[in-house]
């Protein structure tokens, strides 16, 4: 059971350029998260799916795009990335849609835009 | 949502229990209280939940007083692996969607 895993663990991006951050998840979860944690800081969440085919904006959605079209897969695409986007980002998955529900994240990907 | 307030850092010593308190004062009624560790270099785990008085599994006890306005998490006899942030979240169902705010947590830190 590999729980939710991403892909690639490390990136190093030039500025412009567009990227897609991988996300899987095997435990039948409708729900996916992507967050993304700077230097000492805690998580912040970028976009959000309650199930295939939805999506929504969480607390710092600009410069990302999401598509939900599995229940497994959540991909984050960055358009053009900036150094500002410089930062590690993890994907999560739960059971249920509430917050109530614990959280299982993947070991996160480090992502340098130079 | 409601808003938590934890310690920034915490140290301790092997063998020591420790507790790490959390404020939510605006908590509502359908909230539960929810608690996360972190290591470096990974995503953060879940380690307890509650909703009220007392809460105990094998890593962790989590103690709510009855106004629920705050929570501590307790480890005991924390060892070196338990060196970690540790982060409180508040929340509850959302007909509106699924956002869940993590503050800066509490970064323990156990020495020898």
């Amino acid at each position: 059971n590999a729980g939710v895993t991403q892909t690639p663990k490390f990136q190093v991006l030039k500025t412009g350029q567009s990227m897609t951050l991988q996300c899987a998840q095997d435990m039948n979860h409708e729900y996916m998260s992507w967050y993304r944690q700077d230097p000492g800081m805690g998580l912040r969440l970028i976009h959000y799916s309650v199930g295939a085919g939805i999506t929504d904006q969480g607390e710092v959605p600009n410069g990302y795009n999401v598509s939900r079209s599995t229940t497994e897969d959540f991909p984050l695409r960055l358009l053009s990335a900036a150094p500002s986007q410089t930062s590690v980002y993890f994907c999560a998955s739960s059971y249920g849609g509430d917050s109530n529900q614990p959280q299982h994240f993947g070991d996160g990907t480090r992502l340098s835009i130079l | 949502l409601a808003k938590t307030t934890q310690p920034i850092s915490m140290d301790s010593y092997e063998g020591q229990e420790v507790n790490i308190t959390c404020s939510h004062n605006n908590i509502a009624t359908n909230d539960y209280i929810t608690w996360y560790q972190q290591f470096p270099s990974q995503g953060p785990r879940f380690i307890i939940q509650g909703y009220k008085t007392k809460v105990t599994n094998e890593v962790a006890s989590l103690f709510i007083p009855a106004d629920r306005k705050s929570s501590t998490l307790s480890l005991p006899r924390v060892s070196l692996s338990d060196t970690a942030v540790y982060y409180c979240l508040v929340g509850a169902s959302n007909t509106g969607g699924f956002k869940t705010i993590f503050g800066a947590g509490t970064r323990l830190f156990v020495k020898a």
